[in-house]
């Protein structure tokens, strides 16, 4: 059983597209969070959610735009999508309470904009 | 500023031999949890071991420890009897909080190791 599945696992598509990535965790976890990681491999956080509500919002564009619907799934749509956008993303979860909780993460997708 | 600092850009160890990865870090928390995820070239973040501020003990896992010096605030990740599939980018990391934004948990920019046969 995968633990954080993320679909689609590769995503190419034009410039000024709209597109989603859907995020699903069976760990029971509370808190779910979007990670980008650019080119030179450098991880930044982008979202955090607990419990469905919105936590951490790390000055991301507004093109981009998380949901959770249940505290299981944490979705990312992204409009107009930019050149820059391309990166790969990833989705974790981890225990709200635990301080010393590891993140577990999705097995990434890889946006590439044209 | 920078929160973790991984100096080691590349890595090379020769295979069944031990290295460390070095990796400093910032906050003013007392409470914080240490990390090290491990990303082979097939791109997923597998988590390694992690470290709680107020344990005294190094942890271990495996041919992984971490060398904790809590004053001068490192985490170094030493993983013993290198095998050719540690060839890997390796992340250190850091969650604290809760603070207004809840925890969260942010990386270093990371470490590739390439283990020689």
């Amino acid at each position: 059983d995968t633990a954080v599945s993320q679909t689609p696992k590769y995503l190419v598509t034009q410039m000024g597209n709209d597109k989603s990535i859907k995020c699903e965790q069976n760990l029971g976890h509370d808190t779910m969070y979007w990670y980008k990681q650019d080119s030179k491999k450098f991880l930044k956080i982008m979202f955090s959610y607990n419990n469905k509500e919105l936590i951490i919002n790390e000055t991301v564009p507004n093109r981009f735009s998380p949901k959770s619907p249940d505290k299981a799934h944490l979705n990312l749509h992204i409009n107009s999508l930019e050149l820059g956008d391309s990166a790969v993303y990833f989705c974790a979860s981890s225990l709200t309470t635990g301080i010393f909780a590891e993140a577990f993460f999705g097995q990434g997708t890889r946006l590439t904009v044209v | 500023a920078q929160k973790i600092t991984q100096t080691q850009p590349g890595m090379f160890v020769q295979e069944k031999e031990a290295v460390t990865l070095d990796c400093t870090y910032d906050t003013s928390d007392q409470s914080y949890g240490l990390f090290w995820y491990k990303q082979p070239s097939s791109g997923e973040m597998i988590f390694l071991i992690y470290q709680g501020s107020y344990d005294e003990q190094n942890a271990t896992e495996g041919r992984y420890s971490l060398n904790f010096q809590k004053a001068r605030k490192s985490a170094n990740l030493v993983i013993s009897a290198s095998q050719l599939g540690d060839s890997a980018m390796y992340f250190c990391a850091m969650r604290e909080g809760p603070g207004t934004g809840g925890f969260k948990t942010i990386f270093g920019a990371g470490t590739r190791l390439f283990v020689k046969a």
